[in-house]
């Protein structure tokens, strides 16, 4: 079994200052975790993977995530926000077979001037 | 490229209502997959189809059939609806089961009533 949990359902920054969103994780496996990014009416979008590569793994838009397996977290930083950084974001793991990934409920992101 | 293309963008139904939820790709992808997406619950998957000719159960597949029309085409149909379906519906497409990445639609928004 696997579950995500996705510690804050809504964070606000100012602009420029560092995003952390929080994100940990529960898998039987060696997981593949990401972070998919939602616009307002939009589809979602990849901005990073894990695949048991690099532990520290760099995304668009000057995103990045770290894998601490010992903490069974995977963490989304920047470090400074922009206004077009607000959106819904989304940790996702994928363990075991098939590609069925299994979503967090989501961080609202507000960057405020 | 248009990438996954859904429709229609929005829609109305009355309970009892049929209707179906038009999905394609155009990447050339094996794997298709649909989703709700419900305030605070993250995406959940409805049914998936690893590979053109097959589709397997997801999370919450009561009261929805999928057909693969082809390899590009996959669509999601509700017989009779109910208010407890309204939600926004993603499909998104992977390169194969085993493949983590998957690429999202622009959704659907369907209200039954």
């Amino acid at each position: 079994a696997q579950s995500v949990t996705q510690l804050d359902s809504h964070v606000s920054v100012s602009e420029g200052t560092p995003v952390l969103l929080r994100c940990n994780y529960s898998s039987s496996y060696s997981p593949s975790l990401f972070w998919y990014v939602q616009h307002p009416n939009k589809g979602l979008q990849l901005l990073l993977k894990y695949t048991s590569a690099a532990t520290l793994v760099k995304g668009i838009n000057g995103f990045e995530a770290e894998f601490k397996k010992s903490e069974t977290s995977f963490h989304l930083t920047k470090p400074s926000a922009h206004m077009s950084d607000a959106a819904e974001y989304f940790c996702v793991v994928n363990a075991g077979t098939a590609s069925k990934l299994t979503f967090g409920t989501g961080t609202r992101l507000q960057v405020t001037l | 490229n248009a990438g996954v293309t859904q429709t229609p963008k929005f829609q109305v139904l009355k309970t009892g209502q049929s209707m179906t939820l038009q999905c394609a790709q155009d990447m050339n992808h094996n794997s298709m997959y649909w989703y709700r997406q419900d305030p605070g619950m993250g995406l959940r998957l409805i049914y998936y189809s690893a590979s053109e000719g097959t589709t397997d159960k997801g999370e919450v597949p009561n009261g929805y059939n999928v057909s693969r029309l082809n390899k590009r085409e996959f669509s999601l149909r509700l017989e009779s609806a109910a208010p407890s379906q309204t939600s926004v519906y993603f499909c998104a497409s992977s390169e194969a089961a085993d493949s983590y990445e998957q690429y999202f639609g622009p959704g659907t928004r369907l209200t039954v009533t």
